[in-house]
């Protein structure tokens, strides 16, 4: 399965200030997605990332809080914009491979913020 | 209703004992179904998926899927400590595009007792 590194793995940020979240997969796949796990919480989706396209949001999540992008098929990056202590959660980066890949998905390591 | 539904727990089950986890879907244009564990401050790691009708086994994990009562479960023979978790339900629509998106249950708590 695709190996996914995720940076930063933490941080501490001011209120009012933006953060953004890269996610690198050793190997090309199709579909890159990010997910929020709140405190004691499931996960749920931010946003499907598209390569070379604006990502497909799910609802209750907006392009002008949660930026996405992903320039090409192993890299995206997501952006924490004017951040209130609301948003502290862990975010991760999940993808699935193409065709011969696993057909799971593998998720990065998260990166856990905290917003003061 | 929530789309993907899971007891949260915790279950508890002693050392060598079987653990049964399930979970519920309410949209029967579900195709694959997933399992994840989740050890605490950790991200979720795939155990099993299953799409087919039936039972598919994997060492000590063996997953079970009914379409037609649309409930999916997990069996954990031999249970070992090292399998206390928070075990994940995941469903997709589909294997390409956005259909492909995984929506997740609030997961079940597992302790396995010495």
């Amino acid at each position: 399965s695709a190996v996914i590194s995720q940076k930063p793995s933490r941080d501490i940020c001011q209120r009012g200030t933006s953060l953004t979240i890269q996610c690198q997969v050793d190997s090309q796949v199709t579909m890159m997605f990010w997910y929020r796990q709140q405190p004691g919480q499931s996960l749920t989706l931010i946003a499907t990332a598209n390569q070379g396209s604006e990502a497909t949001y799910e609802s209750g999540f907006v392009i002008d809080k949660f930026p996405i992008s992903r320039p090409n098929l192993t890299f995206s990056t997501l952006t924490v914009s004017n951040m209130s202590p609301e948003d502290s959660s862990i975010y991760l980066c999940s993808v699935r491979g193409g065709p011969g890949s696993s057909y799971g998905y593998t998720f990065g390591s998260g990166t856990r913020l905290t917003v003061v | 209703q929530k789309e993907v539904e899971q007891n949260s727990g915790p279950l508890s089950v002693p050392e060598g004992a079987i653990a049964s986890l399930n979970c519920t879907y309410s949209d029967r244009g579900s195709q694959s179904f997933f399992w994840y564990r989740q050890y605490s401050g950790k991200s979720p790691e795939l155990i099993m998926f299953i799409y087919s009708n039936g039972d598919k086994e994997d060492g000590r994990f063996t997953a079970q899927l009914n379409k037609a009562s649309q409930y999916v479960s997990l069996l954990i023979r031999d249970s070992q400590p090292s399998d206390s978790a928070t075990y994940l339900c995941a469903v997709n629509m589909g294997d390409t595009g956005t259909a492909s998106k995984l929506t997740f249950g609030t997961g079940t708590r597992l302790q396995v007792t010495l």
